[in-house]
């Protein structure tokens, strides 16, 4: 299996340019998340979905954030306007409703996002 | 809400034996799982407890005490690859279904 894949690896941007982050899950999973991991406030889950349907969104900071998952193998993340305040590691999760290892996530490599 | 608490820095000698702590408050509790992860890594599943007791994966060990809302990760014969962060990790909410990660703790394993 592939794992999770995120796409690009590395954005560097001006402030106020449309950022677009992108992620596949791994087949079969069911869930989908979306991480933001700074020094300063750790790993935080922005939102998640199950079955393509967001869930909850109660951590995507603000209206500049937006999500979607047209499909079971896609989902992206937009930032649009960027702010400097928004450069972080930004990880996708998925896992599988019922697991070995109960709520189980696997995790991509991640996209360090940088505004400038 | 959730919290977690687990020592923000650990260092060990290469070899030894060390034990990082994890407690924590939810509202509903599913279990306790521990994630690694590298200085330019992504979090990486070690282990997972639902029940009480001592979970044991090669050199590390996990063990939960549900009574007591704690539960540590045991990591014996340390080797210099195992400096990472380690994070401890509980289901959100009650029905929930995504997992609320504490602070972490770093681990620098010194020769």
């Amino acid at each position: 299996d592939a794992g999770v894949i995120q796409s690009p690896r590395h954005e560097v941007t001006e402030m106020g340019q449309e950022v677009t982050l992108r992620c596949k899950p791994i087949s079969g999973h069911d869930y989908l998340f979306w991480y933001r991991q700074t020094m300063m406030r750790g790993l935080e889950l922005l939102i998640y979905f199950n079955n393509n349907v967001p869930i909850d969104d109660s951590g995507m900071p603000e209206d500049r954030f937006s999500a979607k998952m047209p499909n079971a193998s896609f989902s992206t993340l937009k930032i649009q306007p960027s702010e400097p305040r928004d450069s972080a590691v930004y990880f996708c999760a998925s896992r599988r409703t019922s697991g070995e290892f109960g709520d189980t996530q696997y995790f991509g490599p991640g996209t360090r996002l940088t505004v400038l | 809400g959730q919290s977690l608490e687990q020592p923000s820095e650990v260092t060990a000698v290469e070899g030894a034996i060390v034990q990082i702590n994890c407690t924590y408050q939810t509202s509903g509790f599913y279990g306790l799982s521990w994630y690694q992860q590298h200085d330019g890594g992504a979090p990486t599943f070690l282990s997972y407890n639902a029940l009480d007791g001592l979970e044991e994966t090669g050199r590390f060990s996990s063990f939960l005490s549900r009574s007591d809302s704690y539960g540590y990760l045991l990591l014996q014969e340390l080797q210099m690859k195992d400096s990472a962060s380690y994070f401890c990790a509980v289901r959100d909410k009650t029905g929930a279904n995504n997992l609320f990660f504490g602070t972490g703790t770093r681990l620098t394993v010194i020769p």
